[in-house]
């Protein structure tokens, strides 16, 4: 597609659930970021990869938060016995090259309702 | 730690006039600051971007200005038109092999 496609659009959880959340980036583009808004917030972010490396992960909140782009394309964002906290959208954006000095597309994002 | 904040949640102004969003930033040694728009339900859009080194730069109908003295950066949109009603975020980058940090955002409101 053109540009960064996540899915799903809508997920809601009942709490202590896992969820995963996808991320098809732009092709081509090497640098993919998460970031995690909560309602009336700017993001957060949560963690980046440059290819399959992941690079920082200093934003994940918990360890019930888990990132992976195994072969440097697409990223899923796992998340483990989901709380109510964690409700927010999860946004994933990606960029050509190293680092987000280039500019970085941002997907629609997912909608996590936790219940 | 690490802070990017606005002036103003709110932001109301008359379809025609010109927008000036602001923003205050603390982190001195941050290489590259980006303005976004986000629209409800959808991601942020990249606006335009401004590097350390430069005190302004101009894109269509959006002009940022940067001022390391007081570390301050503002966004001003000419002849605001009713598609520029968003949430407007500032953004910063510590150096061009990092994260993006977010800002809480500004919304603004389009009067006709």
């Amino acid at each position: 597609g053109a540009g960064v496609s996540q899915s799903p659009r809508y997920k809601v959880a009942k709490r202590g659930q896992d969820v995963a959340l996808r991320c098809d980036p732009i092709s081509g583009h090497v640098s993919l970021f998460w970031y995690q808004q909560a309602l009336g917030q700017g993001p957060e972010f949560l963690t980046y990869f440059q290819n399959e490396a992941q690079l920082d992960k200093s934003g994940l909140p918990s360890d019930r938060f888990f990132a992976e782009r195994p072969e440097g394309s697409v990223s899923t964002l796992k998340i483990q016995r989901t709380q109510q906290e964690d409700s927010a959208v999860y946004l994933c954006a990606s960029s050509l090259d190293g680092g987000a000095g280039t500019e970085a597309f941002f997907g629609q994002g997912t909608r996590l309702t936790v219940v | 730690g690490e802070s990017v904040g606005l002036h103003l949640p709110t932001l109301s102004v008359q379809e025609g006039d010109n927008s000036i969003i602001n923003c205050a930033y603390s982190n001195s040694a941050s290489d590259y600051f980006i303005w976004y728009k986000q629209e409800s339900g959808k991601g942020p859009q990249f606006i335009i971007d401004i590097r350390s080194n430069m005190d302004k730069r101009q894109g269509q109908r959006v002009t940022v200005l940067l001022n390391k003295t007081v570390k301050h950066l503002s966004l001003q949109i000419a002849a605001t038109q009713p598609g520029d009603s968003a949430v407007y975020f500032c953004a910063e980058i510590f150096n061009r092999d990092d994260k993006i940090i977010f800002g809480k955002g500004t919304r603004l409101h389009i009067l006709p």
